[in-house]
């Protein structure tokens, strides 16, 4: 079974500009959750979603947005971007729920704002 | 607001060496897991405790629940190169409109050979 994909790998963008990254889950999963790493804060929490429903959200601005399509993938979209959105975009997916069930983590796409 | 603190924050041992690390809160979860995280890639889950006071065994890897389920521990037997990673714990939370699962602050391991 595939895991969890996500592109682009690596991208480079400018302040103001926005940015949109994909991620595909295993298949069957229909739970896709967003996570931003950075040293400084470590692992966060964006927002899930499940059967195309944002389900559960972290504490980031508006600017952070997401949607999942009806085949379970997902899109996560940054706007007006800042330096410190700089930082690795992490996207898991799980069969049920993000609380309740094991993640499986893509390996990510590289942000880097200047 | 729920926190899990991990210590110690960096480790650097010699290969064959033991080593402990810790996910301490002042809360309690219903269960914990335990993730790796190899330089470039995603966490990797390792192992998810539910019962306080479990012990599960992954080949060179102990995990330990705490009994009043705030705290977990990862023992490395004999650690090897290949053991190196960042290692976080991490734990769901329930609270209103919100469900998540929160990580802790991570243990960065490196085993020199």
């Amino acid at each position: 079974k595939a895991g969890v994909t996500q592109t682009p790998r690596y991208l480079i963008k400018t302040r103001g500009q926005q940015v949109t990254l994909s991620c595909s889950p295993i298949s069957g999963h229909r739970s896709v959750s967003w996570y931003q790493q950075t040293p400084g804060q470590g692992l966060q929490f964006l927002f899930e979603y499940f059967s195309e429903t944002q389900r559960n959200k972290g504490n980031f601005p508006g600017r952070f947005s997401g949607r999942q399509f009806s085949n379970s993938r997902s899109e996560m979209n940054v706007s007006t971007l800042e330096l410190g959105d700089s930082a690795l975009y992490l996207c898991a997916s799980s069969l049920g729920g993000m609380s309740s069930y094991e993640q499986y983590f893509g390996p990510g796409t590289r942000l880097t704002v200047t | 607001t729920q926190l899990l603190e991990q210590s110690p924050q960096f480790l650097s041992i010699q290969e064959g060496e033991n080593l402990t690390v810790y996910c301490n809160s002042s809360s309690v979860f219903s269960s914990l897991q335990w993730y790796r995280q190899e330089p470039g890639e995603g966490p990797v889950l390792l192992v998810t405790v539910v019962t306080g006071g479990e012990v599960k065994k992954l080949k060179r890897l102990t995990f330990q629940f705490g009994d009043a389920r705030k705290d977990s521990s990862l023992h490395i037997t004999a650690a090897q190169p290949g053991d190196t990673g960042l290692y976080l714990c991490a734990g769901p939370t329930y609270g209103g409109a919100t469900n998540k699962l929160i990580f802790g602050t991570g243990t960065l391991l490196a085993v020199q050979p």
